[in-house]
């Protein structure tokens, strides 16, 4: 079965440019997440959907920063303009919803994330 | 007040030998869920063991169990036969929120670097 898929994996652009993420995630997830990797502050949420809905968004750090989710099976980040404090790892998760009688965790599904630098 | 503490930054252990790491979480919901993902040095994430909240019984996957101390609020992760290739981050996690709600995230500690020496 594919995993999640991201895309690019690796990206290198200069500050002020618009940087766009992309996420496929694994079929029939309801819940997709986006996650930032930074050595300073380490894993941190920026937002997750529920069924393409965004259900928190407390975590995108500025109005730079804006995700979609236009359908079950992909979804978006975007960074515009982006800054050199924006390099990290960006990483996309998806999880499934629980269902009556299954042995639901909750974990998340990651993909192998995208590397991204601003110079 | 952080959620997840992991306050080892770095830890090592001789191969063949077991170690555990160590994670306590900050919650005042009564169901909830424990994680532990491992993330080598080429960065993909790895589920390795969950814990719930209403588990009874401390969770085991092969190699790695997990040591669920609730009053205490701990979570540590025991490795036991170390390999060269366990050095890796370790993270610990929590999901708050109802199970059967549409309201949950999962939350990390900051991680612990775990070497193996041979």
């Amino acid at each position: 079965d594919a995993g999640v898929i991201q895309s690019p994996r690796h990206e290198v652009t200069e500050m002020g440019q618009e940087v766009t993420l992309r996420c496929k995630p694994i079929s029939g997830h309801d819940y997709l997440f986006w996650y930032r990797q930074t050595m300073m502050r380490g894993l941190e949420l920026l937002i997750y959907f529920n069924n393409n809905v965004p259900i928190d968004d407390s975590g995108m750090p500025e109005d730079r920063f804006s995700a979609k989710m236009p359908n079950a099976s992909f979804s978006t980040l975007k960074i515009q303009p982006s800054e050199p404090r924006d390099s990290a790892v960006y990483f996309c998760a998806s999880s499934p919803m629980p269902t009556s009688g299954g042995a639901w965790t909750g974990e998340l599904f990651f993909g192998e994330g995208s590397r991204l630098t601003v110079l | 007040a952080q959620k997840i503490t992991q306050t080892q930054p770095g830890m090592f252990v001789q191969e063949k030998e077991a170690v555990t790491l160590d994670c306590t979480y900050d919650t005042s919901d009564q169901s909830y869920g424990l994680f532990w993902y491992k993330q080598p040095s080429s960065g993909e994430m790895i589920f390795l063991i969950y814990q719930g909240s209403y588990d009874e019984q401390n969770a085991t996957e092969g190699r790695y169990s997990l040591n669920f101390q609730k009053a205490r609020k701990s979570a540590n992760l025991v490795i036991s036969a170390s390999q060269l290739g366990d050095s890796a981050m370790y993270f610990c996690a929590m999901r708050e929120g109802r199970v059967w709600g549409s309201n949950y995230k999962l939350t990390f500690g900051k991680g612990t670097l775990l070497t193996v020496n041979p």
